[in-house]
């Protein structure tokens, strides 16, 4: 079966630092990936996603993922954070034909950005 | 154009009983999943209904059943309650299953509380 391990649980940043969070799956064949994020008393929303073509994707709010295929890897980076981006950020993989689609979601990585 | 919509937003049932949630997709949506998010966990799939049939099944008990209707809402019903099923119910929904492709549109949510 699929998993998804997202490596920093918390992160706290000051304003204008850099960020980035890890994300791996575990599935070898072909995958779709996402990053959602819930900002505080907001529902799951989409920040980017990677299907084909080019593997460094952009997403909103200044937000760009890298997808490294021989890594299983799908980072989320963003070059100088600001206070709003306080949030809940998840990985997710829907693996298939093989992973019957089944999305599977990483438990999440809380961000605390200061100001 | 109103999103994903959930009833109720808070639930509190005793271990035994059965309990139904409800979920209405976003307009121009027909596909709608459910997870399930434990308190610091990311949302664990539950199942996936599409042309008003169970397409697709994550890892849980067959207590946990749904439905969907002709206007593409659907109920997650769940049996025997145990203090585990303790959680917020997620529904999401997306313009057709597009073999994982599709981004998935998150409501609010149900808190479930079993005591």
């Amino acid at each position: 079966a699929q998993s998804v391990s997202q490596h920093n649980h918390h992160v706290i940043l000051s304003e204008a630092a850099s960020l980035e969070l890890g994300c791996n799956y575990s599935y070898g064949g072909t995958v779709n990936l996402f990053w959602y994020v819930q900002y505080p008393g907001q529902h799951l929303q989409l920040l980017l996603k990677y299907f084909s073509g080019d593997p460094l994707v952009k997403g909103i709010k200044g937000f760009e993922a890298e997808f490294i295929k021989s890594k299983f890897s799908f980072n989320l980076r963003k070059p100088s954070v600001q206070w709003s981006d306080t949030a809940e950020y998840f990985c997710a993989v829907n693996a298939g034909p093989g992973g019957s689609y089944i999305p599977t979601f990483g438990r999440g990585t809380s961000l605390i950005v200061h100001p | 154009d109103a999103g994903v919509t959930q009833s109720p937003t808070h639930l509190i049932k005793t271990r035994g009983q059965q309990v139904t949630l409800r979920c209405s997709p976003k307009s121009g949506h027909d596909t709608v999943s459910w997870y399930q998010q434990a308190l610091g966990q990311g949302p664990q799939f539950i199942f996936q209904y599409y042309e008003e049939e169970e397409r697709q099944r994550g890892n849980f008990p067959d207590r946990f059943s749904g439905h969907q209707f002709p206007n593409y809402s659907s109920e997650l019903n769940v049996n025997a309650l145990l203090l585990g099923d303790s959680a917020l119910y997620l529904c999401a929904s997306s313009p057709e299953p597009g073999q994982g492709a599709h981004e998935q549109y998150f409501g609010p949510g149900t808190r479930l509380t079993v005591t």
